[in-house]
Formats: structure tokens, sequence, C-alpha cells
């Protein structure tokens, strides 16, 4: 049971346009969504993350935007850039000590 | 400071065999959660350690298991490898006193391959 659902597997958009990543859930109990961020060959880096008691955060280019009557949350990358071309994996959790469940991804591709 | 190393980085292992990865997680960093990546499932959740003991655990059979040292290192060991554990295993440190989530570091993983 996918939990935490990421629904497009890539994305393409032009440089300095806006990439927006979508992410869906199921379960209501989650408290806390992250974003991170991973390049071929490496582990992945948090990015950018946004508690249940919030509805949008800012970290210069990101904002991720919470709805959650809709159980859905969006990445926002504005403008968009090359180093950006990654794949963003969506996660979420139910509490601090809870574990933690990701999405399967989105390939985000920053065309020239 | 350091950050998370796995090793070994690469790993080939045929079917029935076990095998052993490693992770050493940043320095004074207490939890380390384990993570196998498959280019269909995305990242599934294995099992987490804190201060020596399993905290969570998920929804993997019991071939797969884990221990975390006093030094806080951990290792997972996969017994009678099947093709289908091939895929990117991914270790993530936490910071002391818990975890924040912005402060769980990942490792560059260790790619199994199954013959």
């Amino acid at each position: 049971d996918q939990q935490v659902k990421q629904n497009s597997p890539s994305l393409s958009v032009q440089e300095g346009r806006i990439s927006i990543l979508n992410c869906d859930y199921t379960n209501s109990m989650f408290d806390y969504f992250l974003w991170y961020k991973k390049y071929p060959a490496e582990g992945p880096t948090f990015l950018i993350s946004i508690s249940s008691i919030k509805d949008k955060n800012e970290d210069g280019r990101f904002t991720v935007f919470l709805n959650k009557s809709a159980k859905h949350l969006s990445l926002h990358i504005v403008p968009s850039q090359p180093g950006d071309s990654a794949v963003y994996f969506c996660a979420a959790s139910r509490s601090r000590d809870d574990k933690i469940i990701f999405g399967k991804g989105t390939r985000l591709h920053i065309l020239p | 400071k350091a950050g998370v190393t796995q090793t070994p980085r690469y790993l080939i292992k045929t079917r029935g065999q076990q095998v052993t990865l490693s992770c050493s997680p940043i320095s004074g960093h207490r939890s380390v959660s384990w993570y196998q990546q498959t280019p269909g499932q995305g990242l599934q959740f294995l099992f987490e350690y804190f201060s020596e003991t399993q905290r969570n655990k998920g929804n993997f059979p019991g071939r797969f298991s884990g221990r975390q040292f006093s030094n806080s290192r951990s290792e997972m060991n996969v017994s009678t490898l099947e093709l289908g554990d091939s895929a990117l295993y991914l270790c993530a440190s936490s910071a002391p006193g818990g975890r924040t989530y912005n402060e769980q570091f990942f490792g560059p993983g260790t790619r199994l391959t199954v013959l």
C-alpha cells in the first residue's frame, strides 16, 4: 500500500521557469512532510520540510505547499536552474520518532 | 565533519548467499536508518536503530536484519539472497537526542547485485 504517491515519474521544465512537483498521501496521521533531492550515485539530501500545522514553507527558491484537506503537497522551484535536474522524493512521517515513508520519486529535467 | 560512509560501495552476490553491509554515521549521531531503493518501488524503509535498539521497523521479511554497535555504527544483514534483493541500500544518520527531520543525512549507498 503506497501511502505516499508521486504520480509523475518524470517532469521536464525550461530553465528559468517554475517547476511544480506534486505528492499525494493517504494516511491522515502524517504530521510532517519532507522533500529530498537525489543526484545519481549519491544519497538523497534534505531539501525542505513542512509541519502539518502550516500550509506553506519557503526556503530561497523552494516553496512547499500543504493542502491537508486534499492530502496533497507540492514543491515549487522558482526559477528552475540546470543544477535542479535530479530525482525528487516526497516523504512523510507520523511523528518525530516514527519511520519516514518515501514516495517513488519524480525525475526533474531542466531544459536549456 | 565527515559524512555518512557506507561500505562496500558495490557488491555482487549469488542467490542463496548472505551479505553484510556497514554504515558509519556522522560523528555524534545516534540514530541510523536503512532504506532499500529500487527503480520500481522508490525508497522503502527497512529499520531504524537508536542507541543500539531497533526503534522502528518496515515491512520486510525476517531475512533482513540489522544491529547497531555502541559507537553507533550499524550493520544490516540479508540472508538467503534472492534476485529481487538487488537494489541500492541507503543508510541515513540523525542528530543526537532523537531525530529532527532536517538532520537526517544519507550515505552514498551500497549497490547490491544478486545473480
